[in-house]
């Protein structure tokens, strides 16, 4: 059972346009959401992260939107870049220490020139 | 700034061997997580260790076992390896409250190829 879903595998988009990518949850007990960026081979690296207590937050280029009562969120990034082209990862933690993430399968981004 | 090393890069083994995977995590992080990433699969988390204890578990099948040691670095043993073990081991590492506020860093992970 996916309780994180990233449910369009590719999105390709023009540099200088928004990007938009959306993340689907199940389970109620997340609390907290984050995105991670992956290059082939390389560990993902963190992006941004938003907690259930906010409905937005914003770092430079991305933001991200929660929106609680549909169990959705999204990244948006502006303007897009062609380094930006990578696989995106949406991953969910509840509450307490020591949280493993739980992670969507992932959607990648090409940004064309 | 020092992140998470994970060694080695690469490894190749044949079936039914052992392997070891070792994770040193950013100083201070007392945190460390283990997830697998299959061909084309999202990460899986295999297992967690909180001030060298285990904290919690996932999907590790009972050929694998971890610890952490003593200067919190963590290795990752796996023995009769199948070829389905082949995948990306990430380490991550934490401070003990978790991915909030105190960040939650991957390693670039060890790629294991089982022939």
């Amino acid at each position: 059972d996916q309780q994180v879903k990233q449910n369009s595998p590719s999105l390709s988009v023009q540099e200088g346009r928004i990007s938009i990518l959306n993340c689907d949850y199940t389970n109620s007990m997340f609390d907290y959401f984050l995105w991670y960026k992956k290059y082939p081979a390389e560990g993902p690296t963190f992006l941004i992260s938003i907690s259930s207590i906010k409905d937005k937050n914003e770092d430079g280029r991305f933001t991200v939107f929660l929106n609680k009562s549909a169990k959705h969120l999204s990244l948006h990034i502006v303007p897009s870049q062609p380094g930006d082209s990578a696989v995106y990862f949406c991953a969910a933690t509840g509450r307490g220490a020591n949280s493993k993430l739980t992670f969507g399968k992932g959607i990648t981004l090409s940004v064309r020139p | 700034a020092a992140g998470v090393i994970q060694s080695p890069r690469h490894l190749i083994k044949e079936k039914r061997e052992t392997a070891t995977l070792k994770c040193y995590p950013i100083p201070r992080h007392d945190t460390v997580y283990w997830y697998q990433q299959g061909p084309g699969q999202d990460p899986q988390f295999l297992i967690s260790f909180y001030e060298k204890m285990q904290s919690d578990k996932g999907s590790i099948p009972d050929r694998f076992s971890a610890q952490q040691f003593s200067d919190y670095h963590s290795e990752l043993n796996m023995s009769s390896l199948e070829l389905g073990d082949s995948a990306l081991y990430f380490c991550a590492s934490s401070l003990g409250t978790g991915p909030g506020p105190y960040g939650y860093t991957f390693g670039s992970g060890t790629r294991l190829t089982v022939v």
